[in-house]
């Protein structure tokens, strides 16, 4: 398996607050990607990065921001957490020819 | 990115080979076809992926028809860990910015 570690994997909080999802890699792979994914809707893409500091936006952007000030870290963050956004949060590396997923972290808001 | 078509669910006995279709009529010519798989509530699991011709890995093997408008995964002896829902997903090379696009993909059922 593709070394990809997400942090939490699990996480409860209120409306309102800032929640922040890690992703970190030892594959010392350019491109990562955030996802979630909801009963209904499969798994939408969040925001991607092609590189240190180079950030793009993905198809479901809206409420999340990003930041990679390292090849192997990919945070996502959450400045107010709505209970729109409780889903699973997929991250993905990728060599430029396959991406390869992590764990995940199931977020819940209240 | 092209979209893609799938049946919604598909049995296979134990044993037997698993054969999952996919209709991809928009595919142009510098995509590629993708397949993965998730096995409940875990991450997608990365299958094959090939351009024009068949290919082949420790997994499974890819059919493109020759007009690339179809293609078949074959798992070639299912077994019940291979229950899972399987994505057929159509993308541009990384260089034309082409990014994974999930549809609802086929669940398969492995019965013993």
């Amino acid at each position: 398996d593709a070394g990809i570690t997400q942090s939490p994997r699990h996480k409860v909080t209120e409306t309102g607050t800032p929640v922040t999802l890690r992703c970190h890699q030892t594959e010392n792979h350019r491109y990562m990607y955030w996802y979630r994914q909801d009963p209904g809707h499969g798994l939408r893409l969040i925001h991607y990065s092609y590189g240190v500091k180079d950030t793009d936006k993905g198809e479901v952007s809206d409420g999340y921001s990003v930041s990679r000030s390292k090849t192997e870290d990919f945070l996502l963050t959450l400045e107010s957490a709505t209970s729109s956004q409780t889903s699973v949060y997929f991250c993905a590396i990728s060599d430029g020819a396959t991406e390869f997923f992590g764990p995940g972290t199931r977020l819940t808001v209240l | 990115d092209a979209k893609t078509t799938q049946p919604p669910s598909m049995d296979c006995a134990e044993g037997r080979a698993a054969n999952l279709p996919c209709n991809h009529s928009t595919i142009s010519g510098n995509e590629y076809v993708y397949w993965y798989r998730q096995i409940h509530s875990q991450g997608p699991q990365y299958i094959i992926h090939g351009l024009k011709n068949n290919e082949t890995n420790e997994m499974a093997s890819l059919i493109i028809t020759e007009d690339r408008k179809s293609s078949t995964l074959i798992l070639p002896h299912a077994t019940l860990r291979d229950t899972a829902v399987y994505y057929c997903i159509v993308r541009g090379g990384y260089n034309q910015g082409g990014k994974l696009i999930f549809g609802q993909g086929t669940e398969l059922s492995v019965k013993p």
